[in-house]
């Protein structure tokens, strides 16, 4: 299985800085045949499913602001937050979807300082 | 527009099954490239995918889980099933059902999008 490790497990960012949360994965998670990352990226606030925000490392998803990016490549990414707003507070995932089993990562708390 | 919404009981005894329900509307599992998948969070803890169904009925699982897990269709319902059984107090989690997405022509990918509300079940005697 591929084991998703999501660094820091939680954050502290004044409103206004950029916040970055890592995910790493045990193998990489690059297609080769299409070159694309197998990754997505969601965000979780205290009693709601999670929302997806990017998938294939780094394409958006529609609707979500576009503070919010994705890159890395193969076995490192990261999802930013360019400038923080009060309502990035959530528990942000990452997940593979390389092979089956489609793990994902612990999650990592963002927080206000 | 896509919606999914869990069903199933809320207390389970330990050793029994556990039956969930996924009724979904926007979508049908009869088209190529459809597909659920159910996904678990315990209480304060991380998201454990479980199970995927595909519309050609190809399924995947969870390896840790396989061997009490089942996930069916229901076309006619538009509905997915997930049976756990063998239920333990660590099974104690929320369960979601989320439509599965894919992109291009040959529709690849597993991500989810989107995600029912989720049904929280207690295993306690």
């Amino acid at each position: 299985d591929i084991v998703m490790t999501q660094s820091p497990d939680s954050l502290a960012v004044s409103l206004g800085e950029r916040a970055t949360i890592n995910c790493k994965s045990s193998q990489s998670v690059l297609y080769s045949s299409n070159n694309k990352n197998y990754l997505a990226w969601y965000q979780q606030k205290p009693g709601q499913p999670p929302k997806l925000l990017i998938y294939w490392a780094s394409t958006r998803e529609s609707g979500v602001p576009d503070r919010f990016s994705g890159s890395g490549s193969g076995t490192d990414f990261t999802l930013t937050i360019s400038s923080l707003q009060a309502e990035d507070v959530a528990v942000y995932y990452c997940q593979h979807y390389y092979t089956s089993p489609y793990t994902f990562g612990q999650g990592t708390k963002l927080e206000i300082k | 527009q896509i919606t999914l919404k869990e069903s199933g009981p809320t207390l389970v005894k330990p050793t029994q099954t556990l039956t969930l329900t996924c009724t979904f509307s926007g979508f049908s599992l009869t088209t190529s490239g459809e597909g659920v998948g159910w996904i678990r969070q315990p209480p304060g803890e991380a998201l454990e995918w479980l199970a995927l169904i595909y519309w050609d009925d190809d399924k995947r699982y969870s390896p840790s889980l396989k061997s009490r897990l089942t996930i069916t269709k229901d076309t006619s319902k538009n509905q997915v099933v997930l049976t756990m059984t063998n239920m333990d107090p660590v099974d104690t989690a929320t369960y979601f059902c989320a439509h599965r997405r894919c992109s291009g022509n040959s529709c690849r990918g597993n991500w989810f999008d989107p995600w029912g509300q989720g049904t929280l079940v207690t295993v306690s005697s």
